[in-house]
């Protein structure tokens, strides 16, 4: 099975744009999470999709956004880009059907803002 | 929310040395995984482990939920396994994600 991919890879806007990242899950995953990492604040839950719906949402402002589309692949997107946007933005896929359920990572997207 | 803390912040070992990790955390979990950052940023997984015990090759973990910790051992270590390890704990059945501790980085010289 293919794994978890994210495009692009690497990304860089300015203050003030915003940018869309998307992310397809492993074949036969309906649930898609995003996660932003930075050296300040690590590892940190956006939020998640499940059957094209917002299932769990973490403490982020309202310019994160995502989608989820009928195939299960997902979209976030960030507006009005501040400089401390930068991360490293992961997202994970999981079957999405119960509590015990492995998450698995896709490279990531490298956002700088500038 | 659940705190997830991880011991030692940073390990420098010899090739070939033994080390033990450590993740404890501050509620019930449903999941625990543990996972290895590679250099490019992507996180790997190693085990999924709520509880028990898992052994994959040189690696093994632990996990002791009525106690809340959770171990992974390496032994015979190898350059390759450089990075950070992260341990992860869901306790609300998804309603908060992964709540990750801030992982050990480890560096193995030969």
């Amino acid at each position: 099975k293919a794994g978890v991919t994210q495009t692009p890879r690497y990304l860089i806007k300015t203050r003030g744009q915003q940018v869309t990242l998307s992310c397809s899950p492993i074949s036969g995953h309906r649930s898609v999470s995003w996660y932003q990492q930075t050296p300040g604040q690590g590892l940190q839950f956006l939020f998640e999709y499940f059957s094209e719906t917002q299932r769990n949402k973490g403490n982020f402002p309202g310019r994160f956004s995502g989608r989820q589309f009928s195939n299960s692949r997902s979209e976030m997107n960030v507006s009005t880009l501040e400089l401390g946007d930068s991360a490293l933005y992961l997202c994970a896929s999981s079957s999405g059907t119960g509590n015990t359920d492995t998450q698995y990572f896709g490279p990531g997207t490298r956002l700088t803002v500038l | 929310g659940i705190q997830v803390e991880q011991s030692p912040p940073d390990l420098i070992l010899q090739e070939g040395a033994n080390s033990t990790l450590r993740c404890n955390f501050s509620d019930s979990v449903n999941n625990l995984q543990w996972f290895h950052q590679n250099p490019w940023g992507q996180l790997i997984n190693l085990f999924y482990i709520p509880s028990g015990t898992k052994q994959n090759g040189r690696l093994s973990a632990t996990t002791v939920a009525t106690e809340r910790y959770s171990l992974l051992y390496i032994s015979s270590s190898q350059t390759t396994d450089s990075g950070v390890y992260f341990c992860a704990v869901d306790s609300g059945g998804g309603a908060d994600g992964l709540t990750f501790g801030k992982g050990t980085h480890l560096i193995i010289q030969p």
